[in-house]
C-alpha cells in the first residue's frame, strides 16, 4: 500500500511552540505533499517535496523527506492559534494520477 | 488566488435518487479530480479527468458514478442511484500540470443520503 500514515493522530500545543508531524508510507513515491484542512472546509496545499529532495521550506513550514526510511515530517515553527487544523500528507506513485492521503494529524494551538 | 468552487455546499437526498455535484475548476487548469471523505476517515480518490476523458478511477468509482465536463468551465460528478454509504463530503480539485503539481481543492459538497 502507498498509504501515508501520520503521527501523532492529535497534537495540542501552546501558541509560540513548534509543532512536528510525521508521515510514513510504504512504497516508492514520486513526491509527497502536505495539505491542511480547517474543520469542515476544503484541503489547502502547503508544500510539495519531490523524491530527490531532502528538505524544503516555505515561511514557517519546514518539510523533510527521508526516502530510505519512507518518512516525512512537517514542522510548523512559532505556531499560532490560526494554525489549528488537520494536516494530511499525500503521495503519488509511478504514473498514477491518484493522490493517496493519510488519516491526518489534528493540531490544536492554544492561545 | 484563484479558487475551485463547488455547489451546492450541502445536498440531502433520498436513497435511490440521482444527484449531481457541480464544480468550477480554475480556468487554466487541465487536470480535474473528485475525492471524497467519509466522516472521520481518510480522503479517498475517486476519479481523474484529463483531455475530456477519465484518466484513472478507483474501485469506489463504479457504474453508479459518472463525470462530465459539459462546457469549458463546469465539471460534474453524477451518482445515479445513491446509497446510504455514499454519504460523505465530496471534493473537487484541479491542477495545471497533474498530480505531480499542487492540487487546488474546492470547499466540498456535504452529501447526506437518507
Amino acid at each position: 500500500s502507498q498509504q501515508g500514515e501520520e503521527d501523532p493522530q492529535a497534537l495540542s500545543i501552546q501558541e509560540g511552540e513548534n509543532a512536528t508531524m510525521n508521515c510514513s508510507y510504504k512504497t516508492s513515491i514520486n513526491n509527497l505533499q502536505w495539505y491542511r484542512q480547517n474543520s469542515g472546509r476544503g484541503l489547502v496545499h502547503l508544500i510539495l517535496i519531490r523524491s530527490n529532495e531532502r528538505e524544503k521550506h516555505s515561511g514557517r513550514l519546514r518539510v523533510t523527506l527521508d526516502t530510505s526510511k519512507k518518512s516525512s515530517s512537517l514542522l510548523i515553527t512559532a505556531s499560532r492559534a490560526a494554525d489549528t487544523a488537520s494536516y494530511f500528507c499525500a503521495n503519488t506513485q509511478g504514473g498514477s494520477e491518484k493522490l493517496v492521503f493519510g488519516k491526518g494529524t489534528k493540531l490544536t494551538v492554544n492561545p | 488566488e484563484p479558487e475551485v468552487t463547488q455547489t451546492p455546499s450541502h445536498q440531502v437526498t433520498q436513497m435511490g435518487q440521482e444527484v449531481i455535484l457541480r464544480c468550477v475548476p480554475i480556468s487554466n487548469h487541465l487536470y480535474f479530480y473528485w475525492y471524497r471523505q467519509i466522516l472521520g476517515q481518510k480522503v479517498e480518490f475517486l476519479v481523474s479527468f484529463y483531455n475530456n476523458e477519465i484518466s484513472e478511477k478507483s474501485e469506489i468509482f463504479d457504474d453508479q458514478f459518472s463525470v462530465e465536463r459539459p462546457d469549458g468551465s463546469n465539471f460534474t460528478l453524477k451518482i445515479r442511484s445513491t446509497k446510504l454509504e455514499d454519504s460523505a463530503m465530496y471534493f473537487c480539485a484541479s491542477s495545471r500540470g497533474g498530480v505531480n503539481e499542487k492540487l487546488f481543492f474546492g470547499s466540498g459538497t456535504q452529501l447526506s443520503v437518507l
